[in-house]
């Protein structure tokens, strides 16, 4: 699976877009981008993935770059609940098998 | 989606004993489960592959006489941390890997003292 860098701390206005960003360089080409985030003290939860077209669901949008190497999920009305780690993770579409975490991007809403 | 349903939430032991935690899928047959362990402040760490009728697959550093899994039927696995120690204290998370996405447990806090 192809390595993903993320920040490893953002803040966001309660109310205001949370834009987290991922960098996936080494993308091959039937490799999608996962997001999934972890609530303190919670198992993680599947947020959204994508190959190439831009995506949206009911919890967040996302953006990938057209050369593919990089993505921003979008939290379009970020709340207080939304405080997490969010985790960028590159993998191959229904492939079976392990999911490996990176280090993830603490998002931090404020009031 | 699938639900994943993981007992206990939390758990304190004594140094010394061993402490099993159970790993449900709830409307789902999964012939593979995986198990993570989580330090605080820090990322998930996969240690081990659970396969149904078959013995688990570790991660390179894990020890797998000290965490022993079982996967005896489609729904249910389980980890037991043997003869646990104050640095076993973590929190343990399963997981279900489903055709597009990854369903996880809710965790389990597990103290040693």
């Amino acid at each position: 699976d192809a390595k993903t860098t993320q920040p490893p701390s953002m803040d966001c206005a309660e109310g205001r877009a949370a834009n987290l960003p991922c960098n996936h360089s080494t993308i091959s080409g039937n490799e999608y981008v996962y997001w999934y985030r972890q609530i303190h003290s919670q198992g993680p939860q599947y947020i959204i993935h994508g190959l190439k077209n831009n995506e949206t669901n009911e919890m967040a949008s996302l953006i990938i770059t057209e050369d593919r190497k990089s993505s921003t999920l979008i939290l379009p009305h970020a709340t207080l609940r939304d405080t997490a780690v969010y985790y960028c993770i590159v993998r191959v579409y229904n492939q079976g098998g392990k999911l490996i975490f990176g280090q993830g991007t603490e998002l931090s809403v404020k009031p | 989606g699938a639900v994943v349903s993981q007992h206990p939430s939390r758990v304190i032991c004594k140094s010394g004993t061993s402490v099993k935690i159970e790993c449900r899928s709830l409307d789902f047959q999964a012939t593979t489960m995986f198990w993570y362990r989580q330090f605080p402040k820090q990322s998930l760490m996969l240690m081990a592959t659970s396969n149904e009728g078959s013995k688990a697959t570790y991660e390179q550093g894990v020890e797998k006489d000290k965490f022993l899994i079982n996967h005896a039927s489609l729904t249910l696995s389980t980890l037991t941390v043997t003869s646990a120690h104050p640095e076993d204290s973590s929190f343990y998370i399963c997981s279900y890997r489903g055709d597009t996405e990854a369903f996880f447990g809710q965790g389990t806090r597990l103290t040693v003292v």
